[in-house]
C-alpha cells in the first residue's frame, strides 16, 4: 500500500547550519505530497505541499521538490534558527472510504542549538 | 480567522471513568478526522465523518466513538479510558473535494489517565 519513509531522527545542528530531512515515499499514481510541522505541545501545521511531480513547495525558508524519479520529498532549509526546533512530519494522503486520510512518516525531531 | 478549535487542551480523567473530547470549525469543511498521538510517533487515524457518514478504521478499538450532531462540531468519546489511551488527540478537518486539499488541524487535546 501507500506509504511514506522518514529518515530517523532526532536531529541536531546549530543556528545557520543546513538542513536536509529525507522523504521517500511508495504510492499508486502522483499524489500531492506535504510537510507539517508539531511544535512543542501543539497540533499539526501545514508546512509546505507540492501536488505534481517537479513541484517544489516553500515556505519559511524551507524547500522541497517532488521528486518522481527518485520518489522522494526531502526537506531543507539553507539556515536554520532556533525556532525552528520542532517536529517535522512527511505525509502523503490516501484514499479512506469517502475521504483521504494522510499516512505520516515516522517524525523527525529537529533541536536548533544557539 | 476560520480555524479548528479543540477543548480542553488538557484533560485528566480516571481508568474507566468515561471522557469526551470536543472539536469545532468554522472552516464548514465535509470531513472531520480523529487522530491519537502517543509519545514521540506519528498521528494514527481513529476515525472520520464525511458529512454525516461515519468511517471506523479497522484497528479503532471499540472504546472509542464519535458523535457529529452538526457540520461544525465532532466529538470523541472514551467509554471505559485505560492507561494506554493516554495520548494526544487531535482533530482535522479537509474539504472531502479534490485531490490536493491539505488537512487543518487543531491544537489538540493532551489525556492524562490515572
Amino acid at each position: 500500500g501507500d506509504s511514506v519513509t522518514q529518515m530517523e531522527g532526532p536531529v541536531t545542528l546549530s543556528e545557520e547550519a543546513f538542513l536536509t530531512i529525507n522523504c521517500t515515499y511508495t504510492a499508486t499514481g502522483y499524489p500531492s505530497l506535504f510537510w507539517y510541522v508539531q511544535y512543542p505541545g501543539e497540533g499539526l501545521q501545514l508546512l509546505l505541499k507540492a501536488t505534481k511531480a517537479d513541484d517544489k513547495g516553500s515556505n519559511k525558508g524551507f524547500e522541497a521538490t517532488y521528486r518522481k524519479e527518485t520518489t522522494s520529498f526531502h526537506l531543507e532549509k539553507g539556515s536554520v534558527q532556533v525556532s525552528d526546533s520542532a517536529v517535522y512530519f512527511c505525509a502523503l494522503p490516501i484514499s479512506s472510504g469517502s475521504a483521504r486520510q494522510l499516512t505520516f512518516g515516522s517524525g523527525t525531531q529537529l533541536t536548533v542549538l544557539p | 480567522d476560520a480555524m479548528v478549535i479543540q477543548n480542553p487542551r488538557y484533560q485528566v480523567t480516571q481508568f474507566g471513568k468515561p471522557v469526551t473530547l470536543s472539536c469545532s470549525q468554522t472552516l464548514n469543511h465535509n470531513v472531520m478526522y480523529w487522530y491519537q498521538q502517543k509519545s514521540s510517533q506519528a498521528p494514527k487515524l481513529l476515525f472520520h465523518y464525511y458529512d454525516k457518514d461515519f468511517n471506523n478504521e479497522a484497528d479503532t478499538p471499540d472504546n472509542f466513538q464519535s458523535r457529529r450532531p452538526n457540520t461544525s462540531f465532532c466529538f470523541l468519546d472514551i467509554r471505559s479510558p485505560g492507561l494506554g489511551d493516554a495520548a494526544m488527540y487531535l482533530c482535522a478537518t479537509d474539504t472531502g473535494t479534490g485531490a490536493y486539499n491539505e488537512q487543518f488541524f487543531g491544537p489538540g487535546t493532551r489525556l492524562t489517565v490515572l
